[in-house]
Parts: C-alpha cells; sequence; structure tokens
C-alpha cells in the first residue's frame, strides 16, 4: 500500500466550478500535511497547509480528518489557471513524503 | 535568480554509463533534499542532507546510487551503470530547518534523465 493514495483524475472541469480532492494517507504517526502544485514539466511548489480545523487561502480550502486519515482540497470558482497537478504531501520524520497527484484540466 | 540551480537540465545516456547530476541550493539553507519523479507519479524521496551529512539515504534504491555534499552547499547525485528504469526527472530541493517544519521545500527544475 502507497504511503500517500490521491485519485489520479484528471478533472475536467468548467471555469467558474469547485472542484475537490482527496488523499489518503497510511502512517497515522505523520506530522505535518500540505498541498502542493505542480504546472506541467515544472517544479513543485508548496500551495498550501493543511490543518485540523481546516484553512482557507482565498479560493483554497484544505481540511484534515486525522481519525479517518484523509486530506482534502477544496477549489471554488476554478479559473484556467488553475489547470495543474496536485500533489498531497506528508511529513514523515525527516522527509516530505508525495502522493502521485491529481490532475485538473479547468476548460472555458 | 537566486532559486536552486541544477545542472545539466536534460542528460541522454547509455545503458551502463557513469552519471554525475548537480545541486546548487539556495545560498544559507542547510537542507539539501534529492527526489525522483518518473511520468504520471509523484516526487519520490531519495536522500536527504543536513549540512554536508547524509541524514537519511534510506531513498536510494540500490548501491548503484550515491550522492555527496562535501562543503555543506552544492550536492552531487552519482549514478553508476545506469539501466532504462533509472530513467526520470531528478529534482534537488533545499530548505531551512524553519521552512521544513512549514513544508516549503524549494526545488529546482530538475534535471531529465534517458537511459537509452
Amino acid at each position: 500500500r502507497k504511503e500517500v493514495e490521491q485519485d489520479p483524475g484528471p478533472f475536467n472541469v468548467p471555469e467558474g466550478a469547485t472542484v475537490a480532492f482527496n488523499c489518503t494517507y497510511s502512517n497515522s504517526a505523520s506530522q505535518s500535511f500540505f498541498w502542493y502544485r505542480q504546472d506541467c514539466r515544472k517544479e513543485p511548489k508548496l500551495l498550501m497547509s493543511v490543518y485540523s480545523s481546516g484553512n482557507e487561502d482565498g479560493r483554497f480550502t484544505a481540511q484534515l480528518n486525522r481519525a479517518s486519515q484523509y486530506i482534502s482540497l477544496l477549489i471554488r470558482d476554478s479559473k484556467l489557471s488553475d489547470s495543474a497537478t496536485y500533489l498531497c504531501v506528508v511529513i514523515y520524520g525527516n522527509k516530505l513524503v508525495f502522493g502521485a497527484g491529481t490532475i485538473l484540466r479547468v476548460k472555458s | 535568480g537566486a532559486g536552486v540551480s541544477q545542472t545539466p537540465s536534460n542528460k541522454v545516456t547509455e545503458k551502463g554509463k557513469y552519471v554525475e547530476l548537480r545541486c546548487d541550493p539556495i545560498s544559507g539553507h542547510t537542507a539539501l533534499y534529492w527526489y525522483r519523479q518518473s511520468l504520471g507519479q509523484g516526487p519520490e524521496f531519495l536522500i536527504y542532507f543536513q549540512g554536508t551529512g547524509a541524514a537519511d539515504d534510506s531513498g536510494l534504491p540500490n548501491d548503484r546510487f550515491f550522492a555527496v555534499r562535501p562543503e555543506g552547499s552544492v550536492s552531487t547525485l552519482k549514478i553508476q551503470r545506469t539501466e532504462r528504469g533509472d530513467s526520470a526527472v531528478y529534482l534537488c530541493a533545499s530548505s531551512t530547518p524553519g521552512q521544513m517544519n512549514t513544508g516549503e521545500l524549494f526545488f529546482g527544475e530538475g534535471s531529465r534523465l534517458t537511459v537509452l
């Protein structure tokens, strides 16, 4: 079983749609959680941290459920520029462990 | 710019050859990571340096892979007797210890290795 699992998608949505991605992790000792964004043939970049209480950054909302070992990312009012791969990331010890990513394509 | 720099950006080699990939981290970043990303996959952890020492090399797939960071800055990933399965993008990232706690690694653009 992979340490971090995501639905690979692709999610094809129209502009303005709301879309949600989910992620599960296997190690209950995981300490911290994040979403990264990766554009095609580019390096990954930190999008936002994920807290148990839930946190928002503009159109993006992240949520953590420790009991279910489940992380989510909600994007409201999707823009064309949101098209990318979204990587779920968990810290184990000294290293960041990445999921395989979920592809989002926003179309006009 | 002052970002993480990786060279070469592209490397094509033949099976069995030796390859070196170089990473120049952001100045002042003591933590340096190597990841490998295959098509359709997320980055896979290889090795983590804190200063000059390898604090965690549990991700290196076998003894053909080796990495050094002799002066605590530039790092070199070395691959011996390359195999076709080594073909991937090799990503380097750096951070300060504080940034690591907040999950922020600064990645370079990667070195794309193709083994024919």
